[in-house]
């Protein structure tokens, strides 16, 4: 079975550019949820859907923005981009409780 | 407060030896926990649940202590494949990563 998938692997954007990342999950899982991972630290929580509804959403201003899909693949957008927006951008999907990512987004802001 | 506190390590430890970390976490009312692996410039990878009653799969056993907040893993017989940084997940309703522990195994 494939595992959750996101495209593209890494982009180069510039300060301002707005940025659409996305997102498929496992097959049958219904819920994807959006992580931004800086070097050295853990994934942080950006948002997490369910069944096309938000169900969650990290503290990340509003230039963050993401949406599900009927197919229940994902898109995670970022307006206006800041350099500090660089990071490895990650998906997860999960039937129950525990959550399989995707390979992530390398995002690199100049 | 943070979330979720890792040591940073690096641990570095033979191959053969017994190694194990904790993880402690701030919120009380969290309900399930995870420990993920995670190689340089890769995604993290489930390594496995932590149960209440703690649980064990092949050399790696998680241990969860809900009165002092705290998870453990502990890794016996450590092989070189498994140098990477391990990530406590802890869930209040949302995943919160610490910032993992990084293993380094040597011959």
């Amino acid at each position: 079975d494939a595992g959750v998938t996101q495209s593209p692997t890494h982009l180069i954007k510039t300060r301002g550019q707005q940025v659409t990342l996305r997102c498929s999950p496992i097959s049958g899982h219904k819920s994807v949820s959006w992580y931004q991972q800086v070097l050295g630290q853990g994934p942080q929580f950006i948002f997490q859907y369910y069944e096309k509804e938000e169900r969650g959403r990290g503290n990340f201003p509003d230039r963050f923005s993401a949406r599900q899909f009927p197919n229940y693949s994902s898109e995670l957008n970022v307006n206006a981009l800041l350099l500090g927006d660089s990071a490895l951008y990650l998906c997860a999907s999960s039937l129950a409780y525990e959550q399989y990512f995707g390979p992530g987004t390398r995002l690199t802001v100049t | 407060r943070k979330e979720v506190e890792q040591d940073p390590g690096p641990f570095n430890v033979p191959e053969g030896a017994t190694v194990a970390f904790n993880c402690t976490y701030s919120n009380s009312a969290s309900q399930s926990f995870f420990w993920y692996r995670q190689d340089c410039r890769k995604e993290p990878k489930l390594l496995m649940s932590v149960y209440s009653s703690g649980n064990e799969d092949g050399r790696f056993t998680a241990q969860l202590n809900r009165a002092s907040q705290y998870i453990s893993l502990l890794i016996r017989d450590s092989k070189l494949s498994d140098s990477a940084t391990y990530l406590c997940v802890v869930n209040p309703g949302q995943f919160y990563f610490g910032s993992g522990t990084k293993l380094n195994v040597k011959p």
